[in-house]
């Protein structure tokens, strides 16, 4: 089946240093990619996503990056901060059209340090 | 609250007991998702409403796990004869339309012992 790979499965930065979460996907039509935050206890949020008409999208601290020819795509946060400590989600749409639907990757535990 | 709204939180159960969890969304979202996340893991789609019919089920592990939304708005996700296996988080989800942003909920933490 259709699935997403995401690396590494735990982050350790230093405040003030930047930090990426790299995934992969294997559906070819896939044309939507989010990225969710989440705390323990919480569901995740949506940080930022990206769809498959543009290379590159940024919101502040965070930018994510997309290369569909490679079928992968990378978060990037600058500047961390330790309130930035959660797991970290990428995801991608099942197909084309609807964005609800959405393979995940396994996750990734970031820890800032201050 | 104007968020996604599940209850229980938490539901301890026995094997072979029947199971219902229920999912408020957001007023005026259409869309409607379930989810499972087992601990360690990334969700994993169950099935989608549009409206009051189940658009795409094929997340369903099996005949076990059924959900309804009658009115096209709060959702029912059951589960009889439950199983050790089927412990874990079930989330919900809704959007505005079906290529809006997701909102979830927090879950409801499901223990079968």
């Amino acid at each position: 089946g259709e699935n997403v790979e995401q690396h590494p499965s735990t982050l350790s930065v230093q405040e003030g240093d930047s930090a990426v979460i790299k995934c992969t996907y294997s559906d070819s039509a896939s044309n939507y990619f989010p990225w969710y935050k989440q705390e323990l206890g919480k569901g995740p949020q949506l940080i930022i996503d990206i769809r498959s008409n543009v290379g590159e999208k940024k919101d502040q601290r965070i930018a994510v990056t997309l290369n569909k020819t490679a079928k992968h795509f990378s978060l990037h946060i600058t500047e961390t901060q330790p309130e930035d400590s959660a797991v970290y989600f990428c995801a991608a749409s099942r197909g084309s059209g609807n964005t609800g639907k959405l393979i995940f990757g396994q996750g990734t535990t970031l820890q800032v340090k201050p | 609250g104007a968020g996604v709204s599940q209850t229980p939180s938490n539901k301890v159960t026995e094997k072979g007991k029947y199971v219902e969890l229920r999912c408020d969304p957001i007023s005026g979202h259409t869309a409607l998702y379930w989810y499972r996340q087992s601990l360690g893991q990334g969700p994993e789609f169950l099935i989608y409403f549009q409206g009051t019919g189940a658009a795409d089920d094929s997340g369903l592990p099996n005949d076990r796990f059924f959900a309804v939304r009658p009115e096209g708005s709060v959702s029912t996700l059951k589960i009889q004869r439950t199983e050790r296996g089927d412990s874990a988080v079930y989330l919900c989800a809704s959007s505005l339309y079906e290529t809006g942003e997701l909102f979830f909920g927090e879950g409801s933490r499901l223990t079968v012992l």
